[in-house]
């Protein structure tokens, strides 16, 4: 069984561009969630969706936003990026909500210069 | 809100020796407790989890007890080896698995010598 997948694995980009991620779940996974992952705060959980819906969102400004598509592939968007974006972001999926295992990627490392 | 503390590290120990890293918690509610596992260059892998107060976690030789009472997770290992050389992360959720996303601590940095 195929784990989780995360597109691109690297990325550079400058301030003020956008960019968009992709992560493809395991098979049968209908939630995904995003964590972004720096030196100085650590692992930080974005938000969850699940069956195409926003189920829960961190604390994080609205430049950061995402989607589910009806295969639960999901994507993030950052817009207008900052140089303290730069992290390793990582996608989780699992099968359903409340009790179960989350399954992560690899997650794709994000340079802003 | 929920916080997760654990020593940071580097923890260094030779190949053999007893491992302990500290968690302690602070949440809410009754949260499940979890360590997970990052090698270079991967993604997190689930260690171990515990669901409620005197449950304990095990796998691979590592092991750790919900201790309701101390807020704590502590991961134990009783002899380490150098493929166990990695960040370990502990972290909680409120609801079981993470609706609400995990909160995770700082991760400690475990390097095992031959």
């Amino acid at each position: 069984k195929a784990g989780v997948t995360q597109t691109p694995r690297y990325l550079i980009k400058t301030r003020g561009q956008q960019v968009t991620l992709s992560c493809s779940p395991i098979s049968g996974h209908r939630s995904v969630s995003w964590y972004q992952q720096t030196p100085g705060q650590g692992l930080q959980f974005l938000f969850e969706y699940f069956s195409e819906t926003q189920r829960n969102k961190g604390n994080f400004p609205g430049r950061f936003s995402g989607r589910q598509f009806s295969n639960s592939r999901s994507e993030m968007n950052v817009s207008t990026l900052e140089l303290g974006d730069s992290a390793l972001y990582l996608c989780a999926s699992r099968k359903d909500t409340d009790g179960n295992e989350q399954f992560f990627g690899p997650g794709t490392r994000l340079t802003v210069l | 809100g929920n916080s997760v503390t654990q020593m940071e590290g580097p923890v260094t120990l030779s190949e053999e020796a007893f491992l302990t890293i500290n968690c302690t918690y602070t949440a809410t509610g009754y949260p499940s407790l979890f360590w997970y596992v990052q090698y270079p260059g991967e993604g997190l892998q689930l260690l171990l989890k515990a669901t409620k107060a005197d449950d304990k976690g095990s796998n691979k030789g590592f092991e750790a007890t919900y201790r309701k009472e101390t807020t704590s997770f502590h991961l134990e290992k009783g002899s380490v080896q150098v493929s166990d050389s990695a960040v370990y992360f502990c972290a909680l959720s409120e609801s079981g698995g993470g609706a609400d996303g995990l909160t995770f601590g700082k991760g400690t940095h475990l390097i095992i010598q031959p």
